[in-house]
């Protein structure tokens, strides 16, 4: 079964500032998706960033770009210039390719400070 | 293009009461998913629909719990008799095709308190 890992529940960083979100996971897949969710006070869950296990070249996303470590098993999230708006609650994510669940880690809680 | 539309935003329940949570999903989507948020946890897949079909329902509860997606009208998702343990945030999600690597679109999900 696959398990996804967030070892930091909270984490604070001034405006501004670069921050990194950790995130593992376990599978004997080859190929899957992995995903950062953000989920601000409002609970809407948004898409962050997808990667493809496929491909190697790390994905971005404006600010948002991901160290994506396939042989470690890592997939952590990078943050740049961040604004009081990455205020929020972010998840890492997994899924296999046509299949019909995410896997969420518990997510680590990020206060952006002014 | 309205996103994927949850109501209520909120829900209180007695023990013992019936919820039912609903779910429209985006316009032209015919599969639906059903996601439950534990305080302070990640979501946890539930149900997969699509129209008038169960398609993958492995992490529903076995008693309590069912879900439905007719032909006509939103998804549902009805808890009978519910207990203190249900409480959480209810989330559903659409795509327009199976498997959500295509996009994701999530509702904002619906906050059952049982009392």
């Amino acid at each position: 079964a696959q398990t996804v890992t967030q070892s930091q529940p909270e984490m604070s960083v001034q405006e501004a500032e670069t921050v990194t979100l950790s995130c593992t996971y376990d599978t004997s897949e080859n190929n899957y998706y992995l995903f950062w969710y953000k989920q601000p006070p409002s609970r809407q869950m948004i898409l962050v960033i997808r990667q493809e296990a496929y491909k190697q070249q790390n994905a971005t996303e404006n600010r948002f770009s991901v160290n994506f470590q396939k042989a470690a098993k890592s997939f952590s999230l990078k943050i740049s210039d961040s604004q009081l708006g990455d205020t929020a609650m972010y998840f890492c994510a997994f899924m296999k390719p046509r299949d019909d669940k995410i896997i969420f880690g518990k997510g680590t809680r990020l206060h952006i400070l002014p | 293009n309205a996103g994927v539309m949850q109501n209520p935003r909120h829900l209180v329940r007695r023990r013992g009461q019936e919820a039912r949570l609903r779910c429209s999903p985006m316009k032209g989507h015919s599969h639906v998913y059903w996601y439950r948020q534990l305080p302070e946890e990640g979501l946890k897949f539930m149900v997969y629909l699509q129209k008038e079909n169960i398609i993958d329902e492995s992490g529903m509860p076995k008693e309590r719990f069912s879900a439905e997606f007719p032909k006509e009208g939103p998804s549902i998702l009805r808890i009978q008799q519910v207990v203190r343990g249900d409480s959480a945030a209810y989330f559903c999600a659409s795509s327009p095709q199976q498997g959500l690597n295509t996009e994701a679109f999530f509702g904002q999900g619906t906050r059952l308190t049982v009392v």
